[in-house]
């Protein structure tokens, strides 16, 4: 069965660096675009990134541009997101969730089951 | 950016009711709308794609509709694992897929 596996998470200081990973089992991985999708406490969903299925698209919330790197190794069926200079506003719930593409469009079909970061002095 | 807005922003109602919850796109979307449900503690769960469609083993019991820049997700007969947080997302503007700010759905 398809899964996706969140980990990384931890509490960090303002400025520090946090390396999340998605780790993919039951199904095709190379064959699917990952995305990361970030919940504050209380809050709602926000997406923060994605990227193609062979890794050569990536794209960013313009509030995490220059900071956030996504990468994917397929021969690992990982999915990456590197942050570097957090702020106490990156806090949140990470989700990576499996994007779906058909001639209907695009939907998250599969979600991990998040990975919680917390940016603190 | 997009911005999806939707109503109300909090419900509640009985087992058995039927719910509407509304979600408005700033611009024009098509059909390129998703809506999930989220409950305490867990991940979001697809329900609906391309605004009508069911996904694959959802219950009949929810229904999506719309194109344009309205669109509508209906909960015919409300049920107590219906307690949740729902969420639209606009998958139009690629990739940046923003989401709705979530209707809570509480017993009445």
């Amino acid at each position: 069965q398809v899964q996706l596996v969140d980990s990384g998470g931890g509490v960090v200081q303002p400025g520090r660096s946090l390396r999340l990973s998605c780790a993919a089992s039951g199904f095709i991985f190379s064959n699917y675009g990952i995305h990361w999708v970030r919940q504050a406490p209380g809050e709602g969903l926000g997406w923060v990134a994605g990227i193609s299925s062979d890794g050569s698209n990536k794209y960013y919330v313009d509030s995490v541009k220059g900071r956030f790197t996504i990468s994917r190794d397929n021969s690992k069926n990982t999915v990456y997101l590197q942050m570097n200079s957090l702020r106490a506003e990156d806090t949140a719930l990470y989700y990576c969730a499996r994007t779906f593409t058909s001639a209907l469009g695009t939907r998250f079909d599969y979600w991990g089951q998040g990975t919680l970061v917390t940016i603190s002095s | 950016d997009i911005q999806m807005t939707q109503s109300p922003s909090s419900l509640s109602a009985s087992v058995g009711d039927r719910v509407t919850i509304t979600c408005r796109a700033s611009q024009t979307i098509s059909s390129d709308l998703n809506w999930y449900h989220q409950k305490p503690g867990k991940a979001p769960k697809l329900l609906i794609y391309a605004a009508s469609n069911l996904q694959s083993g959802v219950p009949s019991r929810f229904s999506g509709s719309g194109s344009g820049t309205d669109f509508t997700l209906t909960i015919s007969s409300l049920q107590p694992e219906d307690f949740a947080t729902y969420y639209c997302q606009q998958t139009y503007n690629n990739p940046s897929w923003t989401f709705g700010q979530g209707t809570k759905v509480e017993i009445k």
